[in-house]
């Protein structure tokens, strides 16, 4: 099984400010790699998928990049309903992983 | 819209069954695989396995093994996930969720927040 681990587990980050979220995987997923929002209550949004592809409906400020081990997801300007958790997740390899999510606080 | 609709919230006592449905629409069912996706409470999200609606298979990951199954209906665009033997750590809110772009989840349900309780 692959593990994936996020860090930092809790980001605190001001209104407008840059938000750099990080994901490691245990062996390389190549670029099969999603993020996901989600909000207090909800059910988790794809926003990344590919490692680098936004998803339909999300806005430019969200970001994704790497390949094989190590991806970001970076939100360029912090707004205040980007208040939630972030999940990565790979789909290279059975049974599929989720990191055990960022916690994005506004400051 | 592509949409996914739960059932609703279930109480079970340890030991019982629970049958979560999930009724797509918006896109052909069987064209895409159906995810089952639990998260407990405070937790993080944890994958259960797959069915392919088309042909009915399924793939579970080892810690279900002979206490999940996967079904579909295809007549009703409605995939089906059972749980025997709850125990009280299966406490959790239940997903489906479609797999798309080569298996991230695309869409997800609303979740049926499934509480095992004596």
């Amino acid at each position: 099984e692959i593990v994936m681990t996020q860090s930092p587990a809790t980001l605190s980050v001001s209104p407008g400010e840059r938000a750099t979220l990080s994901c490691r995987a245990s062996q390389s997923v190549s670029s099969n790699l999603a993020w996901y929002q989600q909000k207090p209550g909800q059910a988790p949004r794809l926003l990344i998928y590919g490692a680098s592809t936004r998803a339909t409906g999300i806005p430019a400020r969200f970001s994704g990049s790497g390949s094989g081990t190590e991806f970001t997801l970076t939100i360029s300007s912090l707004q205040s309903e980007d208040l939630a958790v972030y999940y990565c997740h790979q789909y290279n390899n059975w049974p599929y992983t989720f990191g055990q999510g960022t916690k994005v606080e506004i400051k | 819209q592509v949409q996914l609709v739960q059932s609703g919230a279930e109480v079970k006592k340890p030991g019982a069954s629970v049958k979560v449905s999930c009724k797509a629409s918006g896109y052909t069912f069987t064209g895409d695989y159906m995810h089952w996706v639990r998260q407990a409470p405070g937790q993080g999200l944890e994958w259960m396995g797959w069915i392919n609606p088309s042909s009915g298979g399924t793939d579970y990951l080892q810690k279900f093994q002979g206490r999940v199954t996967m079904t579909r209906d295809t007549s009703i665009s409605t995939a089906y996930m059972e749980l025997t033997r709850l125990r009280s750590d299966d406490t959790a809110v239940y997903y489906c969720a479609r797999g798309y772009y080569g298996g991230a989840f695309d869409v997800w349900g609303q979740g049926t927040v499934v509480t095992v309780s004596s």
